[in-house]
């Protein structure tokens, strides 16, 4: 079936530095995307979301891209610190019933 | 604002008992909520959908009649896992979506409920 993955399943990054997150999705059909951000033992929380017909969106600290061409989603968090710490799912909404499809998830790891 | 809340946050149970878990939606109403399982080092699998008023609508391969989903109010929805044995120890998560924002398909999540079964 289709499904939403990512391409690293660990990043490791200094802290201070850029970090990105990449995630690839198949459903050229999902018109609504989302990051959550999962530390351990919490439920998710809501970070930013983008829809298809934007290619990118900024928050605090964050920023979104979407790329329909590749289907391919990526989150870019600036100056990454050590509370960014945590396991990162992107998250796409498809079907008339709006159920999120996950992506598996990348632990980001931040280096004092 | 979106504060999804879940009640517990643990429980030890014996095989055999049951465990019914709350999430309620504290600052928003809800018409869907959702409930998740996540096992460690895992994605979220989404159990069921569940509307108010209504029954709950079931992933594949989940078994209703051992997770009983009621979701009697906009803010209250809640999850009883029957006869309850060790390969159901789980995170359980639920979510809730924001009836007030029209259009929008954000979920927000309650911190989860940690389901140990001895």
């Amino acid at each position: 079936g289709e499904s939403v993955g990512l391409h690293l399943p660990t990043l490791s990054v200094q802290e201070g530095d850029n970090s990105i997150i990449n995630c690839a999705y198949s459903n050229s059909a999902s018109d609504y995307f989302i990051w959550y951000k999962q530390e351990s033992g919490k439920g998710p929380q809501f970070i930013i979301d983008i829809r298809s017909n934007m290619d990118k969106r900024q928050g605090q600290r964050v920023t979104v891209l979407l790329n329909k061409t590749v289907k391919h989603l990526s989150l870019q968090i600036a100056a990454t610190q050590p509370g960014d710490s945590a396991v990162y799912f992107c998250a796409e909404n498809a079907g008339n019933n709006r159920k999120l499809i996950w992506g598996l998830g990348t632990s980001l790891a931040v280096n004092p | 604002g979106a504060v999804v809340s879940q009640h517990p946050s643990w429980v030890i149970c014996k095989s055999g008992t049951s465990v019914k878990i709350e999430c309620r939606s504290l600052d928003f109403q809800a018409t869907t909520m959702f409930w998740y399982r996540q096992f460690p080092k895992q994605s979220l699998m989404l159990m069921a959908t569940s509307n108010e008023g209504s029954k709950a609508t079931y992933e594949q391969g989940v078994e209703k009649d051992k997770f009983l989903i009621n979701h009697a109010s906009l803010t209250l929805s809640t999850l009883t896992v029957t006869s309850a044995h060790p390969e159901d120890s789980s995170f359980y998560i639920c979510s809730a979506r924001d009836r007030g924002l029209a259009g929008t398909d954000t979920q927000y999540f309650g911190p989860g409920t940690r389901l140990t079964v001895l």
